[in-house]
C-alpha cells in the first residue's frame, strides 16, 4: 500500500510552453501533498505545499504564477510549469501524507524528469 | 534552513562491510528525522525514522543514531550489499507544524563494490 504515482515520468518540451505534471495517491487519501525540485547531484528542495480544496503554500523564492498547483481532490495534485525555460529543467518529485493517520511518513512519487529545450 | 549541495560526498565500501553515513541537521527544534534512499532517476524511498526522544533505533540491517547535542544523525548499514548503492538523504521536520515540511540534507552517495 501507500503508493504515489506521477505522470508523466519524463517530458521534453520547447521553451515557452507549459507542462502539467500529475501526482496521485493510489491507495490512500492525501489532504496534503508536497512538490519538490531536484537538480542534478543536489538535494530535494521543497517548492510548495499543496492543500486539498485551498491554495498552495509556496516556499520563499518560488514563483506561484510560474508553478501553478491545483489539489482538486484527495488523491490528485497537479503542478503546471508555465512558460517553461531551460533553467526549469529538473527532476520534479511529489510526496503525499496519508490523512487516515498512518503515522508521519510521507510517501514519495517516482519523479518526473522535465527537459526544456 | 534548507540545504543545497553543490556536489555529493561519496562513501565507497566493499560488499560485506558496514557503512556509516553521517548527516548534520540544521534546526535544533526538529523533533522527527528520516533517512531516505534514492536510486538514480527514482523518488526517495523511506528507510528508517527516529523521534527526538530517542537516540537509537534499529531496523533490518540499518540503525539510526541521533545526537541532539551536536545536531548529528547517522545511518549505519550492516553487511552492505551492491543493492545498497544509492544516494542517501537525511531529512528533518517538526511534527507540530501541521504540514510537516521536510528539510533534506545534502546527501551522500554510497558506492558498494562486489
Amino acid at each position: 500500500g501507500a503508493v504515489v504515482s506521477q505522470h508523466p515520468s519524463w517530458v521534453i518540451c520547447k521553451s515557452g510552453t507549459s507542462v502539467k505534471i500529475e501526482c496521485r495517491s493510489l491507495d490512500f487519501q492525501a489532504t496534503t501533498m508536497f512538490w519538490y525540485r531536484q537538480f542534478p547531484k543536489q538535494s530535494l528542495m521543497l517548492m510548495a505545499t499543496s492543500n486539498e480544496g485551498s491554495k498552495a503554500t509556496y516556499e520563499q523564492g518560488v514563483e506561484k504564477d510560474k508553478f501553478l498547483i491545483n489539489h482538486a481532490s484527495l488523491t490528485l495534485s497537479t503542478l503546471t510549469v508555465t512558460s517553461a525555460h531551460p533553467e526549469d529543467s529538473s527532476f520534479y518529485i511529489c510526496s503525499a501524507r496519508d490523512t487516515s493517520g498512518r503515522g508521519e511518513e510521507q510517501f514519495f512519487g517516482p519523479g518526473t524528469r522535465l527537459t526544456v529545450l | 534552513g534548507e540545504s543545497v549541495g553543490l556536489h555529493l560526498p561519496t562513501l565507497s565500501v566493499q560488499e560485506g562491510d558496514n557503512s556509516i553515513i553521517n548527516c548534520a541537521y540544521s534546526n535544533s527544534a526538529s523533533d522527527y528525522f528520516i533517512w531516505y534512499k534514492q536510486e538514480s532517476g527514482k523518488g526517495p524511498q523511506f528507510i528508517i525514522d527516529i523521534r527526538s526522544n530517542m537516540d537509537k533505533r534499529q531496523g533490518q540491517r540499518v540503525t539510526v543514531l541521533l545526537n541532539k547535542t551536536v545536531k548529528h544523525l547517522s545511518l549505519q548499514i550492516a553487511a552492505t550489499q551492491p543493492g545498497d548503492s544509492a544516494v542517501y538523504f537525511c531529512a528533518e521536520t517538526l511534527l507540530n507544524t501541521g504540514f510537516q515540511k521536510l528539510v533534506f540534507g545534502t546527501g551522500t552517495r554510497l558506492l558498494v563494490s562486489p
